[in-house]
């Protein structure tokens, strides 16, 4: 199985500032058929998770365009710009490459400092 | 509206029984694959299982299979999780979800516990 590992697990965010966060894969998530199916998944207090970002850099409808994923292969990053308010919950990356099974990363608690 | 809405989650004795339900609407549901996510309190996501569009093919994580059963009706728009022989870490919020991860339901609650 693909073990995700994400970095930082908690993120303390000053309001307007940038935030980054980090995934890992135990291998290369680029598929036969030349795409990496890597996803981006916000879950906010007391909510299910939304989908941001899939294949690595697309936005999902609705994301504000402070949200932006990028990497290769293995590594890869989500980035919020300048964090809001509204931005503070869990964070998780997903494999959909190497199934099954789907696997996702430990997940990152952003907090407002 | 897109929209996955599940049922059926409840308090079970362990070993007993329990089959959850996820009806859809707003989009064609015989068109897509299904999934289940569930999430311990207080812990990640966790891949469960899958049904194909047509329901010709399913897959489960090592955790659950022979335990829990995936189907679907198409005609019903309703894909449906029976799960057996449940353990105290079956005990979860239950997500369905549409393949792609793009929409998911609110969620069913599954607590197993004497």
């Amino acid at each position: 199985d693909v073990v995700m590992t994400q970095s930082p697990l908690s993120l303390p965010v000053t309001l307007g500032q940038p935030a980054s966060i980090s995934c890992r894969s135990s291998q290369s998530l680029v598929s036969g058929d030349g795409n990496t199916y890597l996803n981006w998944f916000q879950q906010r207090p007391g909510q299910s998770p939304r989908r941001l970002i899939y294949r690595v850099s697309n936005r999902d409808s609705g994301v504000p365009d402070r949200f932006s994923g990028s990497g290769s292969g293995t590594d890869f990053t989500l980035k919020i710009s300048r964090v809001e308010a509204e931005d503070v919950g869990i964070y998780y990356c997903m494999q959909g490459t190497h199934w099954p099974p789907w696997t996702f990363g430990q997940g990152t608690k952003v907090e407002i400092k | 509206e897109v929209q996955l809405v599940e049922s059926g989650g409840g308090l079970v004795q362990p070993g007993g029984s329990l089959r959850l339900s996820c009806a859809a609407s707003g989009f064609t549901f015989s068109s897509f694959n299904i999934l289940w996510v569930r999430q311990a309190p207080g812990k990640g996501l966790v891949w469960v299982s899958r049904i194909d569009s047509d329901g010709s093919s399913t897959y489960y994580a090592d955790s659950v299979k022979g335990r829990f059963t995936i189907s679907r009706d198409n005609a019903k728009n309703t894909m449906y999780l029976q799960m057996n022989s449940l353990r105290a870490e079956d005990t979860a919020m239950y997500y369905c979800i549409r393949g792609g991860f793009d929409i998911w339901g609110q969620g069913t609650m599954v607590t197993v516990s004497s």
